[in-house]
């Protein structure tokens, strides 16, 4: 059963703690994103990664980073969370490799930064 | 810069009328475009896709009508049915980079 899985899936932060959001596939997927949801704005590209440790940045990478060390695993960190970081974050894998074929999406993690 | 944009950004039409979403880009190198819709509470999930060999694909009620001398494509919904309710979103990527770029989306309605 092919499955992105995100943790967690609701998080509350202050402005100024850091914040780790975790995904995993269980596809062997090379492809990996993040991705941010806000209402009106669609789904907005932070970074993608290639594979392992081959990661670049999306349309709005800044205050974000993120760590990819094994294939199936693909990790966003915010160091020093800001409000308006405030949205639903997005993790999702494609088999494509440099094609975006079907992108297999996780259930989100709603953050909020207070 | 917007790179695809979409509209309109709500739509509501009756059961069984052909719903129509629009989506136009500007890279002409953008050379895969997608749909994805996504129901209140879940994460998006393609529903249909085309590449410019072809101006027209089918799966079912859903069509896709590619347009590449005006950069524009649509997304025809035929016999809409009160479950075709979502959220849809248009998208484009270049076959080098794999980073595929969304439109904001059209929430449609179906009412029965």
């Amino acid at each position: 059963d092919m499955k992105v899985t995100q943790m967690p899936r609701y998080l509350i932060k202050r402005m100024g703690e850091n914040v780790l959001l975790e995904c995993g596939q269980d596809m062997s997927h090379e492809t990996m994103y993040w991705y941010r949801q806000d209402p009106g704005l669609g789904l907005q590209l932070i970074y993608i990664s290639y594979d392992v440790d081959s990661n670049s940045e999306g349309d709005i990478p800044k205050g974000y980073r993120v760590s990819r060390k094994k294939r199936e695993h693909f990790s966003l960190i915010l160091d020093s969370a800001k409000t308006n970081q405030t949205s639903v974050y997005f993790c999702a894998s494609s088999s494509g490799g440099l094609s975006a074929e079907t992108l297999y999406f996780g259930s989100g993690t709603r953050l909020t930064v207070l | 810069q917007q790179q695809v944009r979409q509209s309109p950004q709500s739509l509501t039409v009756w059961e069984g009328e052909t719903a129509i979403l629009n989506c136009s880009y500007e890279d002409s190198t953008f050379d895969y475009f997608p749909w994805y819709h996504q129901f209140p509470g879940e994460s998006p999930a393609l529903l249909i896709a085309i590449r410019p060999v072809s101006n027209k694909k089918e799966d079912g009620r859903f069509t896709i009508f590619f347009n590449k001398r005006e950069k524009k494509f649509s997304l025809h919904i035929a016999d809409s049915q009160p479950g075709d309710s979502a959220t849809y979103f248009c998208a484009a990527s270049r076959g080098s980079n794999a980073k595929l770029t969304f439109g904001k989306g059209t929430k449609l309605s179906v009412k029965s």
